[in-house]
């Protein structure tokens, strides 16, 4: 599987931009880069996903390097519902398991 | 449309007793996984089920656990036996052929 690299913690403070990077050098052609958080005693959450192309929809903002070494998700303002752990995930895009690393611990103070 | 649906949210077992989670994955979904999350700890991957098959069990222990995906009703994962070690948060997530996996809340097992 191939690995992906995350700093273990990040602050923000409320209603300001946040950029989780990721780092996955070892990245295939085919993988999908896919973002899921998970917020306290609750089950993953998808965020966003993409290949290429830099995505967007209504929770973040997918930013993919140009040789698809590193990603970087961004809030646009931050919440404090947006405090989580927020995991880098390498992925096909199909059906498959998701291989989870220990994700970057986003704090959000008020 | 209703969300992955486990339960029970909480479960507590005496060693040596057994533990049944179940999960209902969304409607049209067929595709049912497992994951493990002890404290402190990342999602680790259990196994991967469609109806009536295993798909993958690579991240199954080699005892004591077992996962079915019936044609009718929900999702299974069984653990023989509990010990200590297997108090976790167990995860199941269901997805369509392609995309996106969506996870329930978690069963919370507790072995005393």
């Amino acid at each position: 599987d191939a690995k992906t690299t995350q700093p273990n913690s990040m602050e923000s403070n409320e209603e300001e931009p946040v950029h989780l990077p990721c780092n996955h050098s070892t990245i295939s052609g085919t993988d999908y880069i896919h973002w899921y958080r998970q917020l306290p005693s609750q089950g993953p959450e998808y965020v966003i996903h993409g290949l290429t192309s830099n995505v967007n929809n209504r929770m973040a903002s997918l930013a993919i390097a140009e040789d698809r070494k590193s990603s970087t998700l961004i809030l646009h303002r931050a919440t404090l519902r947006d405090a989580a752990v927020y995991y880098c995930i390498l992925g096909q895009g199909g059906s498959e398991k998701l291989v989870f690393g220990k994700g970057t611990k986003l704090t959000v103070n008020p | 449309n209703a969300g992955v649906m486990q339960n029970p949210r909480h479960l507590v077992r005496r060693r040596g007793q057994e533990a049944r989670l179940r999960c209902s994955p969304m409607k049209g979904h067929s595709h049912v996984y497992w994951y493990r999350q002890l404290p402190e700890e990342g999602l680790k991957f259990m196994v991967y089920l469609q109806k009536e098959n295993i798909i993958d069990e690579s991240g199954m222990p080699k005892e004591r656990f077992s996962a079915e995906f019936p044609k009718e009703g929900p999702s299974i994962l069984r653990i023989q036996q509990v010990v200590r070690g297997d108090s976790a948060a167990y995860f199941c997530a269901s997805s369509p052929n392609t995309g996106r996996a969506f996870f329930g809340q978690g069963t919370r097992l507790t072995v005393v």
